[in-house]
């Protein structure tokens, strides 16, 4: 079953909505969090590594201000898309992995955002 | 930095034909290799890894080899279905970096009865 349970799976809303996205490891606890972006048919492109207690770090280009991430627990993440306009609408996918070595990474099932 | 390159899309296959996605990367040190699968509308789920040169990994059917000397992880299997139609990413993770993945542009096969 699944590991990482991603929220809402699909949100259309009006542009300047803010958008939070969910994403909770169920079984296990996850200091460590990502969060990505697939443009379709394209890749995923790492956003952000969400870190549990303290600041995310985010990739080149990403704009902090823009996509708010808080990691408050050790099975909680959330990415808030703030003011979002059409231009945020893609694929957002979440992922983190158990504590250990050589641990794979676990999706969640994504989440589909859609700005009208 | 580490990067991915996997061959471009779509492959289209006749069902029960034998499949190959070609997978090179660059990394520094020792990266563990992935293969992801991604299903319509859905987040990527684990295929099969491998975490040290000569590693063969496997799951449902699909093998892929970790080959050192050509930078190499392609994704083979005897025989595929209509059901194994999805993308597929070929991923790295460095091995002293934590589990940050680099992922390759995806795949998308098509399989067709």
């Amino acid at each position: 079953g699944a590991v990482v349970s991603q929220h809402p799976s699909r949100v259309i809303c009006k542009s300047g909505t803010s958008v939070k996205i969910e994403c909770r490891s169920l079984d296990f606890q996850a200091t460590t969090m990502f969060w990505y972006r697939q443009f379709p048919k394209q890749s995923l492109m790492l956003m952000a590594t969400s870190n549990e207690g303290s600041k995310a770090t985010y990739e080149q280009g990403v704009e902090k201000d823009k996509f708010l991430i808080n990691h408050a627990s050790l099975t909680l993440s959330t990415l808030t898309v703030t003011s979002a306009h059409p231009e945020d609408s893609s694929f957002y996918i979440c992922s983190a992995n158990r504590q250990g070595g050589n641990q794979p990474q676990h999706f969640g099932d994504g989440t589909r955002l859609s700005i009208l | 930095g580490d990067s991915v390159t996997q061959m471009e899309g779509p492959v289209t296959l006749s069902e029960e034909a034998f499949l190959t996605i070609n997978c090179t990367y660059t990394a520094t040190g020792y990266p563990s290799l992935f293969w992801y699968v991604q299903y319509p509308g859905e987040g990527l789920q684990l295929l099969l890894k491998a975490t040290k040169a000569d590693d063969k990994g496997s799951n449902k059917g699909f093998e892929a080899t970790y080959r050192k000397e050509t930078t190499s992880f392609h994704l083979e299997k005897g025989s595929v279905q209509v059901s194994d139609s999805a993308v597929y990413f070929c991923a790295l993770s460095p091995g002293d970096a934590g589990n940050m993945l680099t992922f390759g542009g995806g795949t998308r096969l098509m399989v067709k009865p």
